[in-house]
């Protein structure tokens, strides 16, 4: 089974600071992987995924992730963070196993706070 | 764009309770999910459900919960005689090319 871990549990920045959010899963097969956002008292969006191709992967509101496979790693960036980017965000994993069927294992979750 | 949608947002049930769970998943997607999130935990998955039959379980969905897909439209989730420690989150969810699509969730609280 897959597992995904996420190195921070809480990040506290400034407005237009940079943002690196740590992703890394455990899994010997090919994998599709993804960041979801959960804004406070609202669901999961989807900000980006990756299934194959360029490894580094723009998503919306200016994120974008990076695919390393030699050290299973999905890290999610912004280079500039607004207030309105406060949320807990969630990287998560899916076995390729048949099209269009995603499993998620997902980590733990980093909440993040933007500091205005 | 399209969306999954859940009702009710929230639901509050007596312990030994029946609830059932609504979903409306986005019209052309094939592949249907529930995963809940338990207060302060991870989201954890529970079921997969394809071409109107379970595909795939965790377990955690033991015989207390069923899904059904009704009619062209619905998916839901049933817990039959709800616990305490079934009060959490519950996020319907269907995929297609695009992804993996979650709807805003059922708060569920088991009094």
């Amino acid at each position: 089974a897959q597992s995904v871990s996420q190195h921070n549990h809480h990040v506290i920045l400034s407005e237009a600071a940079s943002l690196e959010l740590g992703c890394n899963y455990s899994y010997g097969g090919t994998v599709n992987l993804f960041w979801y956002v959960q804004y406070p008292g609202q669901h999961l969006q989807l900000l980006l995924k990756y299934f194959s191709g360029d490894p580094l992967v723009k998503g919306i509101k200016g994120f974008e992730a990076e695919f390393i496979k030699s050290k299973f790693s999905f890290n999610l960036r912004k280079p500039s963070v607004q207030w309105s980017d406060t949320a807990e965000y969630f990287c998560a994993v899916s076995p390729l196993l048949f099209i269009n069927d995603y499993k998620l294992s997902f980590g733990a979750g980093t909440t993040v706070t933007v500091r205005a | 764009e399209p969306e999954v949608t859940q009702t009710p947002s929230h639901q509050v049930t007596q312990m030994g309770q029946e609830v059932i769970l609504r979903c409306v998943p986005i019209s052309n997607h094939l592949y249907f999910y529930w995963y809940r999130q338990i207060l302060g935990q991870k989201v954890e998955f529970l079921v997969s459900f394809y071409n109107n039959e379970i595909s795939e379980k965790s377990e955690i969905f033991d015989d207390q919960f069923s899904v059904e897909r009704p009619d062209g439209s619905n998916f839901t989730l049933k817990i039959r005689s709800t616990k305490l420690e079934d009060s959490a989150m519950y996020f319907c969810a269907s995929s297609g090319k695009a992804g993996k699509y979650f709807g805003p969730g059922t708060r569920l609280l088991v009094l």
